[in-house]
């Protein structure tokens, strides 16, 4: 089993539409989880840290749920530039924090 | 901002050519990484450096070496390049926050092409 896993998809929604992704991950010791966006050809960019109690920002939210091990990032009222590949990533704490990036999940707004 | 730079952005090297890929971090980082990307199978960890003179081996460490003789230079070097090593090359630098997140800025990028 992969340390984390994310639908590649693509996504593709309208503008306005609200759109979830999720992401599952294996180890139980993990601590950290991060939603990075990547635009084409472009570097990773962090998007917004998951804690425990759930965090929104803007048109964002990231939650998280230990005991099915997945976090999600649901965005509201899509924009074309919202467009990216969206990376969900983990810690892995008994490796020296060392953080594992899933494959991504590739997001397509349209007008 | 913390900024992460990588000098090279596009390299084509021929199979058994030894590339440099440089990067520099301006924020006094300690942690600094080279991951590579490919379609389908996301950042792999290739080598990290805790501090300098430091490093250690990531998941994928074979066919690359790596050298931290600077607290801001981290550089991955690929001593005898193979055409499997075409792939985007991927420098990070992390912050350790106070409540203990783990946040990497990236470099731009190195797109390297071996032919």
């Amino acid at each position: 089993r992969k340390e984390v896993e994310q639908d590649p998809g693509p996504f593709n929604v309208p503008e306005g539409a609200t759109v979830a992704f999720n992401c599952t991950y294996s180890n139980s010791a993990s601590q950290s989880f991060f939603w990075y966006r990547q635009d084409c050809r472009k570097e990773p960019k962090l998007l917004m840290s998951v804690y425990s109690s759930g965090n929104e920002d803007g048109r964002f939210t990231a939650q998280l749920n230990r005991a099915s091990q997945y976090i999600s990032l649901l965005i509201r009222d899509s924009k074309l530039s919202d467009s990216a590949t969206y990376l969900c990533v983990v810690n892995l704490p008994e490796y020296g924090n060392k953080l594992v990036f899933g494959a991504g999940t590739i997001l397509r707004v349209k007008s | 901002d913390v900024k992460v730079t990588q000098s090279s952005r596009y390299l084509v090297k021929r199979t058994g050519e030894k590339v440099f890929l440089e990067c520099v971090q301006d924020m006094d980082h300690e942690n600094m990484f080279w991951y590579r990307q490919d379609p389908g199978l996301g950042l792999r960890l290739i080598y990290f450096s805790y501090d300098v003179k430091m490093k250690e081996k990531g998941d994928i460490p074979e066919g690359y070496s790596v050298s931290r003789e600077k607290k801001e230079r981290f550089s991955l070097i690929l001593e005898s390049a193979s055409t499997n090593q075409t792939s985007m090359y991927l420098c990070a630098s992390r912050e350790v926050t106070g409540h203990g997140a783990n946040v990497l800025t990236f470099g731009a990028g190195s797109r390297l092409t071996v032919l």
